[in-house]
C-alpha cells in the first residue's frame, strides 16, 4: 500500500514568501505530526492531529506557522514571510491512532529560504 | 530543554562488528522508547521499540537496553552491515492533555566500513 508521500519534496523561496508544504498520511491513519529537521539538528516537534480533536500546536515555532488537516486525511503546512532559519526539512507522519503507535514518515519536504 | 539525549554523534564501526548507539533520557515518566533509522532524502522509519516493563527487546540483528535506574537506552547491531550506515533516532511519546508528542534526540550518524 502506499505510504505517507509529501510535497514539493524541494521548495526554494525568497525570503519574506509565503510557502505550503502538503502531507498525505497513510488511509486510515488518524494521527498526523509534523516535524522539522534543521541542519545538524534533530527532530522537532511541530503540530499534531488526532481524529477530530483540536491539534495540539505547542511547537509550533511562531505565530507565522500554522497547519490544516481537512477532512481527516490531508494536512497542509503554511509558513508565512518566510525567513532564512525556516530552511529545514519538514517532516510528515501518521499513525494509526496515536498514542504509543509506531509512526510512518514522508520522504520530507527541503525547504530553503534565500 | 533536551529530555532525549544522544551524546555521540557520529560513530564508525567495521563491517561484522558490533554497533552500539547509546539514548539519555531525563524524564522519569517516558514509559516507551523507539528507535527509527533514517537514510539521506528519506523520513525516518521505525526499527524497534521497548517498553518500560521491559530491559530488553530484540528483534534479528537488532537488541535494544533499557537501564530505568541509569535513564539510559542504547541499540546494539550485530553484526553490523554496510547497509546499516544511516542515522539513528531514539525517541519517546510524551502524553499530554489527550495528545502524543514524539521527543527525539538528536539523532547519532553510523558508518559500517567495509
Amino acid at each position: 500500500g502506499a505510504g505517507v508521500s509529501q510535497s514539493p519534496s524541494n521548495k526554494v523561496t525568497e525570503k519574506g514568501k509565503d510557502v505550503e508544504l502538503r502531507c498525505d498520511p497513510i488511509s486510515g491513519h488518524t494521527a498526523l505530526y509534523w516535524y522539522r529537521q534543521s541542519l545538524g539538528q534533530g527532530l522537532e516537534f511541530l503540530i499534531y492531529f488526532q481524529g477530530n480533536s483540536a491539534p495540539d500546536k505547542s511547537g509550533l515555532p511562531s505565530d507565522r506557522f500554522s497547519a490544516e488537516r481537512t477532512g481527516g486525511s490531508v494536512s497542509t503546512l503554511t509558513i508565512q514571510r518566510t525567513q532564512q532559519e525556516d530552511s529545514a526539512v519538514y517532516l510528515c507522519a501518521s499513525s494509526f491512532r496515536g498514542g504509543g503507535n509506531e509512526q510512518f514518515f514522508g520522504p520530507g519536504t527541503r525547504l530553503t529560504v534565500l | 530543554d533536551q529530555q532525549v539525549k544522544q551524546n555521540s554523534p557520529s560513530l564508525s564501526v567495521q563491517e561484522g562488528r558490533i554497533s552500539i548507539l547509546n539514548c539519555d533520557y531525563t524524564n522519569s515518566m517516558f514509559d516507551y522508547f523507539l528507535w527509527y533509522k533514517k537514510y539521506p532524502a528519506e523520513g525516518p522509519t521505525f526499527l524497534i521499540s521497548i517498553s518500560s516493563i521491559k530491559d530488553k527487546n530484540e528483534d534479528g540483528r537488532f537488541t535494544v537496553f533499557l537501564n530505568k535506574s541509569a535513564k539510559h537506552l542504547s541499540l546494539h547491531i550485530v553484526p553490523s552491515q554496510p547497509g546499516d550506515s544511516a542515522v539513528y533516532f531514539c525517541a519517546a511519546p510524551v502524553k499530554g492533555s489527550g495528545t502524543y508528542k514524539y521527543i527525539f534526540g538528536t539523532g547519532t550518524r553510523l558508518k559500517v566500513l567495509a
